[in-house]
Order: structure tokens, then C-alpha cells, then sequence
């Protein structure tokens, strides 16, 4: 398969808490690229790693990747409500021109 | 700076009828993708436009078709529609497909 598969699928952590998501994969990448969602509407960019890199911060984002296990993780710190949403990593394949979403993860923020 | 734009915001159409949704990328983008998103997943890719031609297809049948214009602007068309059909249409645009900005997207919606 060419898509990504998060983990997990719904998560629910309260106001400051730490959240973390992961992205399974099992094709190779040029780099991979995580997406937000709100209420099902467009996607929002959050962050490109590319296949060179391990780590990567933004904000409150960091986002590691691991080329040998095929995997990557978004934390996000210190949640805000404002935080929930659907979470994607989606996967740019060499050559292929186009983006490779997962499922995604479900993200409630109890305020 | 505008960024990805996309009409109609929400259409409604019945079984075997045609639709067409449109597109238009931010500023300084020459590449234009489509995604279908239905509920509950990840968004799936359609094709991609470059130059004004077809650069690239997933999936989909050929009752799903596209064009750019000189301006960069797209639309998506899609003829003799089943429910199966319905679903958030979302559209990227892109400097040479790297790095993805997403429209609000279109909801369809085939009774």
C-alpha cells in the first residue's frame, strides 16, 4: 500500500496534556507531511520532513522520522482546546507527483 | 495573498446528473491536484494538472475528468454520478506538486 496508517485512530487527552500520533508506512519516501483538519473542511499544512531528516520543530509541533522502521510521530505539546481536529500524515513518493493520506487520528482536547 | 479558493461550497445533485466543481490556486502556483474525501477517511487523489494537461491519475474512472486553464485555475468534472460519488471534493495547489496548499473544498452531495 502507498498510504500511511496513524496511530491511533481516536485520542482523547485533556487541556495541556502532551498528544502524540503515528504514521506507518511501507513504501519509500521522498518526504512525508502532516495535515490538520477542523469539522471535515480543508486541510492545513503542518509540517514537511523530508527522508534526509530525523527531526523536526515548529511551534509547538515536533515531528520525527525514522526511514529504517518506515514510521513517523507528530507530538504536539501543551494542547489547547482549539487543538482538536483530524490529524494526517500523508506520504510524497519519488517521482509520484501527489500525496498519500492515512486514515487519520481523531484529536479531542477536553478543555 | 489569496489562497486556494473553490466553488461551489456545497452542491446537491441527483443520480446520473453531471457536476462541476472549480479551482483556484494561490498566487504563484502552477500546479493544480484533486482529492476526494469521503467521510471518515483520507483524502484520495484523483489527478493532477500541469501546464494545462493531465500530469497524473489515480484510481478513478474516466467519468471523472479535469481541465486547467491558462490562468492555472481548474476545474473537475464529473459525469453520470452514483451516490458513491458524494463526498468532499478538495483542491491543492502547489509549485511543482512539493509542498500542498488545500481549498476549503466542495461537499457533494448525490441523493
Amino acid at each position: 500500500s502507498q498510504q500511511g496508517e496513524e496511530d491511533p485512530q481516536a485520542l482523547s487527552i485533556q487541556e495541556g496534556e502532551n498528544a502524540t500520533m503515528n504514521c506507518s508506512y511501507k513504501t519509500s519516501i521522498n518526504n512525508l507531511q502532516w495535515y490538520r483538519q477542523n469539522s471535515g473542511r480543508g486541510l492545513v499544512h503542518l509540517i514537511l520532513i523530508r527522508s534526509n531528516e530525523r527531526e523536526k520543530h515548529s511551534g509547538r509541533l515536533r515531528v520525527t522520522l525514522d526511514t529504517s522502521k518506515k514510521s513517523s510521530s507528530l507530538l504536539i505539546t501543551a494542547s489547547r482546546a482549539a487543538d482538536t481536529a483530524s490529524y494526517f500524515c500523508a506520504l510524497y513518493q519519488t517521482g509520484a507527483n501527489n500525496l498519500f493520506f492515512g486514515t487519520g487520528t481523531r484529536l479531542t482536547v477536553i478543555p | 495573498d489569496a489562497g486556494v479558493t473553490q466553488s461551489p461550497t456545497h452542491l446537491i445533485k441527483t443520480r446520473g446528473q453531471q457536476v462541476t466543481l472549480r479551482c483556484s490556486p494561490k498566487s504563484g502556483h502552477d500546479t493544480v491536484s484533486w482529492y476526494q474525501q469521503a467521510l471518515g477517511q483520507g483524502p484520495q487523489f484523483i489527478f493532477q494538472y500541469y501546464e494545462e494537461e493531465e500530469r497524473q491519475r489515480g484510481n478513478f474512472p474516466d467519468r471523472f475528468s479535469g481541465h486547467q486553464f491558462p490562468n492555472y485555475s481548474s476545474e473537475l468534472n464529473v459525469n453520470a454520478l452514483l451516490l458513491g460519488d458524494s463526498a468532499l471534493y478538495l483542491c491543492a495547489s502547489s509549485w511543482r506538486a512539493y509542498e500542498q496548499y488545500f481549498g476549503p473544498g466542495t461537499r457533494l452531495t448525490v441523493t
